[in-house]
């Protein structure tokens, strides 16, 4: 059972195009965190919300997590072909669960120079 | 470089062997923890510890895997009798207790079972 949806799946795009991309879940997460993966390569933390409603900014990417903190957005402006890459969002545990952290099957994101 | 380093980065084994993954966490993190990725999916969860304790493991966990941290510092991974429905990404990650959900990755070891 996937606890996290990410949508879409595949995302190719062109050079300075803008893209969001989502992250759903039924369930109730203390924090999400999203990371981006590199063929061959383990997933990179690139930031960590875990207030309903916060937004976070990193240079072009801004990421916003749902009032109930049940979802999550990542929207990224003017896409480059560095950007290129797996994007995952991970949900944290709660309680007993809480050393782990819940896996979407993420986002493939390609930029076309 | 002070980040999470696993070893060996590739490795390929015949169906009945028995293989041996290291994890070296960031030195001054006390949790590590084991996932495993196949292709096409995000990682899955498999254990973790906090120091030398193990405090976790998922039901994906079969009695073929064990996971050590004897010292509190590396971990090792083993699979025994290796089936080729093993053939996977295994991710090592670290963090500190009190921020325990921002967990840092190393590269993986990727394991080929033929």
């Amino acid at each position: 059972t996937q606890l996290l949806e990410q949508s879409p799946q595949f995302l190719s795009i062109q050079e300075g195009e803008n893209l969001t991309v989502y992250c759903n879940s039924s369930s109730v997460f203390s924090s999400l965190q999203w990371y981006r993966q590199e063929p061959g390569e383990g997933p990179v933390l690139l930031v960590t919300v875990v207030t309903g409603g916060e937004v976070k900014k990193l240079k072009r990417l801004t990421f916003q997590f749902g009032d109930a903190r049940k979802d999550s957005s990542l929207h990224i402006t003017a896409a480059q072909p560095g950007d290129t890459g797996l994007y995952l969002c991970a949900g944290a545990g709660r309680g007993s669960t809480l050393g782990r952290l819940y896996f979407g099957r993420g986002t493939q994101l390609t930029v076309w120079p | 470089d002070t980040g999470v380093s696993q070893n060996p980065r590739h490795k390929i084994t015949k169906r009945g062997q028995n293989v041996t993954f290291r994890c070296d966490p960031i030195s001054e993190h006390n949790r590590l923890y084991w996932y495993r990725q196949t292709l096409g999916q995000g990682p899955e969860f498999l254990t973790y510890f906090q120091n030398e304790a193990q405090l976790e493991k998922s039901r994906l966990l079969s009695d073929r895997f064990s996971a050590e941290r004897p010292k509190g510092s590396f971990s090792t991974l083993e699979i025994q009798r290796t089936e080729q429905g093993d053939s996977a990404m295994y991710l090592c990650a670290s963090s500190y207790t009190g921020e325990a959900y921002e967990q840092y990755f190393g590269p993986g070891t990727r394991l080929t079972v033929t």
